[in-house]
């Protein structure tokens, strides 16, 4: 069964504070691993797509890394602006355009 | 604008009373689904859809219908909602094989 377990809950960052958020997944078969950013309120917003094991991509601040069981989003100088809840979904090979979602991580960042 | 608008934003019904959610796309997407955000167990698909008339079940069906007559429109119909169904609701939609998935504002839905 696949399972996505986003880690940790919630993140308080000082502003240019960097770190990282983690996306542990299991799926049979991944096509590929989406990093998405929803703001309070309004749907989720596309960040990312990672498919294969060392692959890396970047965005401002932003960079999604992925492992063969996990990935990393890490936040280099964070801004209050990014600000936001940070969802990971996993896709597998045999579905359509099916996603499995974690929970997210819900971030903060002070001023 | 590309977007994907779901109708009603807001919306507190009885138990037992049918409702309809209406979800549309202006980007000609084949791949529509639904999703429930419940906290602490994040988004979770409802109903897919693969092409016009072309529908299948996700992980939480129960409770739900779906159809798929015109490619744009995809709405969730709840006949009998119930308590259990109070939700922020998500439509969603893409191209068959995109990575991309474009998202509605959400419908947040209250069942008393």
């Amino acid at each position: 069964e696949d399972q996505v377990t986003q880690s940790p809950e919630a993140l308080r960052l000082q502003e240019g504070e960097s770190s990282s958020l983690n996306c542990s997944y299991t799926v049979s078969g991944l096509r590929g691993l989406f990093w998405y950013r929803q703001d309070p309120g309004k749907g989720p917003e596309f960040l990312f797509t990672l498919y294969s094991a060392g692959e890396e991509k970047e965005k401002e601040r932003l960079k999604a890394t992925l492992t063969k069981k996990e990935s990393f989003l890490h936040i280099t100088a964070p801004k209050p602006e990014d600000s936001a809840t940070y969802l990971c979904a996993v896709q597998a090979e045999t579905g359509a355009n099916n996603l499995f979602f974690g929970t997210g991580t819900r971030l903060t960042v002070i001023p | 604008e590309a977007q994907v608008t779901q109708n009603p934003r807001y919306l507190i019904t009885v138990t037992g009373k049918k409702l309809t959610v209406t979800c549309s796309q202006n980007m000609n997407h084949e791949y529509m689904s639904w999703y429930r955000q419940d906290p602490g167990l994040g988004l979770r698909q409802i109903y897919y859809s693969m092409n016009v008339e072309v529908t299948d079940k996700g992980d939480v069906p129960e409770g739900y219908k779906v159809s798929r007559k015109e490619k744009r429109n995809f709405p969730l119909i709840l006949e009998s909602p119930s308590p259990n169904q109070t939700s922020l609701y998500f439509c969603a939609s893409s191209f068959q094989g995109s990575t991309e998935a474009f998202f509605g504002q959400g419908t947040r839905l209250t069942v008393v």
